[in-house]
This record gives C-alpha cells, sequence and structure tokens, in this order.
C-alpha cells in the first residue's frame, strides 16, 4: 500500500484566498483524522471521521474551516478565507479503528504558508 | 492544557548511549501510544501499551506505564544517530467507547556520532 496520500506538499497563497487540502486514507481503514502543527501550539486535532462520518469537530478553530468526507477514499480540508495565521503543516491520518486500540498512519503532511 | 506533557522537552547524547523519555497525563487512559517523527515528516507509530500492561519491549525500544502515577516512559538503548527526531506520546481515554487519541508536545532527541 502507498500509505496515505496528501496534496498538495506545499501550498503558498495570499491572505483572503481559499486553499484545500487534499488526503486519501490507507484503502480499508474506517477512520480519518486532520491535524494541524506549529511550534507554537503543537499537533492538534482539527476533525475526525469514523466511517465518512464527522464524529469530533470540536478542533476546527472557526467557520473559515470546513472539512469533508465524501467517500472512503478521498477527504478535503478546506479554508476559505485564509489568514496568515493558519499557516502550520497539516497533516491526515487514517486507522482501522475497532475498540479504542489502534493506531494511526499519517501522511506526510501539507505545509501550507498564508503571506 | 495538553492530555500529555514529555519531558524533557529536548534531549541531546552520544551515539551508543541510552535516551529516556517521560510522558505524563491527567485522565484514565484505555491505552498510550508512542510516535516518532523526523524533521519534515508524518509520525510514525513506534509501541502501544495498555493500561493493564506495566511493560513492553519492541526491538531497543522499551516502554513502561504506571497509571497509578499517570506517566509512562520511554527507552531507547543503544541509541543511533538515525534515532534523532521527536518523539511524542499519545492517550486514548477509558471511555469505554473509541475514542480520539491526544497527543502530548514531544521530546526532540538529538544523537550525536
Amino acid at each position: 500500500d502507498a500509505g496515505v496520500i496528501q496534496s498538495p506538499r506545499h501550498e503558498v497563497t495570499e491572505m483572503g484566498q481559499e486553499v484545500t487540502l487534499r488526503c486519501k486514507p490507507i484503502s480499508g481503514h474506517n477512520s480519518l483524522f486532520w491535524y494541524r502543527q506549529t511550534m507554537m501550539r503543537g499537533l492538534e486535532l482539527l476533525i475526525y471521521f469514523n466511517n465518512n462520518v464527522p464524529i469530533d469537530d470540536s478542533g476546527m478553530p472557526e467557520d473559515r474551516f470546513s472539512a469533508k468526507m465524501p467517500n472512503a477514499s478521498f477527504s478535503t480540508l478546506k479554508i476559505q478565507p485564509s489568514e496568515p495565521r493558519d499557516s502550520a503543516v497539516y497533516f491526515c491520518a487514517s486507522s482501522f479503528m475497532t475498540g479504542s486500540s489502534y493506531e494511526q498512519y499519517f501522511g506526510p503532511g501539507t505545509r501550507l504558508t498564508v503571506t | 492544557s495538553q492530555q500529555g506533557e514529555e519531558d524533557p522537552q529536548a534531549l541531546s547524547i552520544q551515539e551508543g548511549e541510552n535516551a529516556t523519555m517521560n510522558c505524563s497525563y491527567k485522565t484514565s487512559i484505555n491505552n498510550l501510544q508512542w510516535y516518532r517523527q523526523n524533521s519534515g515528516r508524518g509520525l510514525v507509530h513506534l509501541i502501544l501499551i495498555r493500561s493493564n500492561e506495566r511493560e513492553k519491549h519492541s526491538g531497543r525500544l522499551r516502554v513502561t506505564l504506571d497509571t497509578s502515577k499517570k506517566s509512562s516512559s520511554l527507552l531507547i538503548t543503544a541509541s543511533r544517530a538515525a534515532d534523532t527526531a521527536s518523539y511524542f506520546c499519545a492517550t486514548v481515554p477509558n471511555t469505554g467507547t473509541a475514542s480520539k487519541l491526544t497527543f502530548g508536545t514531544g521530546t526532540r532527541l538529538q544523537v550525536t556520532l
């Protein structure tokens, strides 16, 4: 398996622009997680899906952020409009969640810079 | 505040030495996991220890768990330069249902030749 695939790997955009990050989880996994990592705040869980349904979006910073999972093999995280403080590395992770003992497999991340 | 707090924040050792990192957490857990992150990469799962386990080994890794103190330690024996990375603990709460992982702040390990 190719692992979790994220695109783009790097994104540079201007403030106010819409940004869409994409993720393809590992085939057969039933859960997908979006994280944001910065030096100041560390690794933060933004939202996670189980069987394509959003379970916990309490980490989504504000209404500018939205995430979708239209099917088991694709998810998007959208920021509209983007702001400089959104600059971070965004990770997608997937897992086969059965019970509480599961490990997460992370993608390589998307480094977002908003100028 | 973070569920998991690693200690120390940074650690520098020489190749061949052992590295010990600690993690403290606040709530009752189902299991605790350790992950490694190389610079510019995603996190990689290393080992999982359940709340009813006290110690677990995997290659050069040894993890202990003390639920009475709400703490865990990760020992890397005979360290190598390739072990240079950040190490994170993550906890799954004991809620009876599958729940999200909560990651700590991480320990940056530097192994020099």
